[in-house]
């Protein structure tokens, strides 16, 4: 079975650190990892998408790695902000089109 | 990317009634997804809805509890049938498939369902 690990499920910060949210997956046959951020009751957007074949993708202050040996991905914040404030998932997509999420890691930042 | 407009965003539902929701792309896809997000959990798969023939479901849900329409490339619905409490969740569509690969997923801003 698929399984998709987030770690740590809640953290808290203060404005202007830089956090590191971590992402771990079972099964090595992967096609690409996205990362998302859902705001309370909201649906998905969508942050950063690394395929198969990449190492890394960068956004803004937001940089994403993966590492397919080891199983796990990272998503770099930079210089965290309130608005940050979130719920953090990963998703490992597979060979059948379909999606497996983490639980997520609920991201406190504050002023 | 794709842009996904679901409707309703939520509702309160009497148990035993049924709630259609939608999901209008404003492009032509191949594939659909239906999700559900229980409250506290992450996303659960439903079904994968193909324009032209029957949605596939995934284990745990069935297509009388769940029954979903997908009319042409643009638009889907999910209905939630004789719903319990136990169905309340926050339910989302999204698009993706062969050119996910290169795009990733595109998700509908959800439906938070509660059922009383």
């Amino acid at each position: 079975k698929q399984e998709v690990t987030q770690i740590p499920a809640a953290l808290s910060v203060p404005e202007g650190e830089n956090l590191v949210l971590n992402c771990s997956f079972t099964d090595s046959a992967i096609y690409n990892l996205q990362w998302f951020r859902q705001d309370p009751g909201k649906g998905l957007t969508s942050l950063l998408l690394i395929q198969s074949s990449q190492r890394e993708q960068t956004s803004g202050r937001l940089n994403a790695s993966l590492d397919k040996s080891s199983g796990r991905s990272t998503l770099y914040i930079a210089a965290s902000q309130p608005g940050d404030s979130a719920t953090y998932l990963c998703a490992r997509g597979g060979s059948n089109y379909k999606l497996t999420f983490g639980k997520g890691t609920l991201l406190t930042v504050n002023p | 990317s794709a842009v996904i407009s679901q409707k309703p965003s939520r509702d309160i539902c009497q148990r035993g009634t049924s709630l259609t929701i939608q999901c209008q792309v404003d492009s032509q896809v191949t594939m659909m997804f239906w999700y559900r997000q229980q409250p506290g959990q992450s996303l659960t798969l439903i079904a994968t809805a193909n324009q032209g023939s029957e949605a596939t479901y995934e284990s745990g849900f069935v297509i009388d509890k769940f029954p979903i329409s997908r009319p042409n490339l643009t638009f889907s619905t999910l209905t939630v049938s004789n719903m319990s409490p136990e169905d309340s969740s926050i339910y989302l569509c999204s698009v993706g498939g062969q050119g996910s690969y290169n795009y990733g997923y595109t998700f509908g801003s959800g439906t938070r369902l509660t059922v009383v």
